[in-house]
């Protein structure tokens, strides 16, 4: 069991242009999420996914895209990368989507955009 | 709005017992508290989680008042190595969709 993976883990970026952050599972777990981190802001929702073709926003979508074709895959775009979304970026999966659910996380992608 | 509060940051020496609150004044009927650590350059992990009164498991454990309007995670006799950052989770319901959303944290740092 790889748990959860991302891709990859290290991205710099020149205003402007687009990327794909790759998440995957394992577990064969039904709720993925997008989540990044910034300093003194802890970690903030972008987007979630309850189950493969459903999608939904967080707290703070503006900027990125998601897509669920799969169960094991999760990905999050950048269409136009800008400098505030330098930051660290967590993906995460569980069975559910309650807060009975443990979140299993993955090891985090940091990205710079100059 | 099932936010969370927290201290943004703690000091506290080796062998100590550490004492972390979370307020969550409108947590639903039904939801959990969660907590999760974080250790720099890597993702959160699952810590404890509790519905009412206490939990304990081998690493922490995790207090929670009759009306559930705020938690505690003890941490026994901490050591170095429970230098990390603390999070408490609750569901949120405020934008219309349940949603899981994190505080800002709590950055525990335990000197030798």
């Amino acid at each position: 069991n790889a748990g959860v993976t991302q891709t990859p883990k290290f991205q710099v970026l020149k205003t402007g242009q687009s990327m794909t952050l790759q998440c995957a599972q394992d577990m064969n777990h039904e709720y993925m999420s997008w989540y990044r981190q910034d300093p003194g802001m802890g970690l903030r929702l972008i987007h979630y996914s309850v189950g493969a073709g459903i999608t939904d926003q967080g707290e703070v979508p503006n900027g990125y895209n998601v897509s669920r074709s799969t169960t094991e895959d999760f990905p999050l775009r950048l269409l136009s990368a800008a400098p505030s979304q330098t930051s660290v970026y967590f993906c995460a999966s569980s069975y559910g989507g309650t807060s009975t659910d443990t979140q299993y996380f993955g090891p985090g992608t940091r990205l710079t955009v100059l | 709005l099932a936010k969370t509060t927290q201290p943004i940051s703690m000091d506290s020496y080796e062998g100590q017992e550490v004492n972390i609150t979370c307020s969550h004044n409108n947590i639903a009927t039904n939801d959990y508290i969660t907590w999760y650590q974080q250790f720099p350059s890597q993702g959160p992990r699952f810590i404890i989680q509790g519905y009412k009164t206490k939990v304990t498991n081998e690493v922490a454990s995790l207090f929670i008042p009759a009306d559930r309007k705020s938690s505690t995670l003890s941490l026994p006799r901490v050591s170095l190595s429970d230098t990390a950052v603390y999070y408490c989770l609750v569901g949120d319901s405020g934008a219309g969709s349940y949603q899981l959303t994190f505080g800002k944290g709590t950055k525990l740092s335990v000197i030798p």
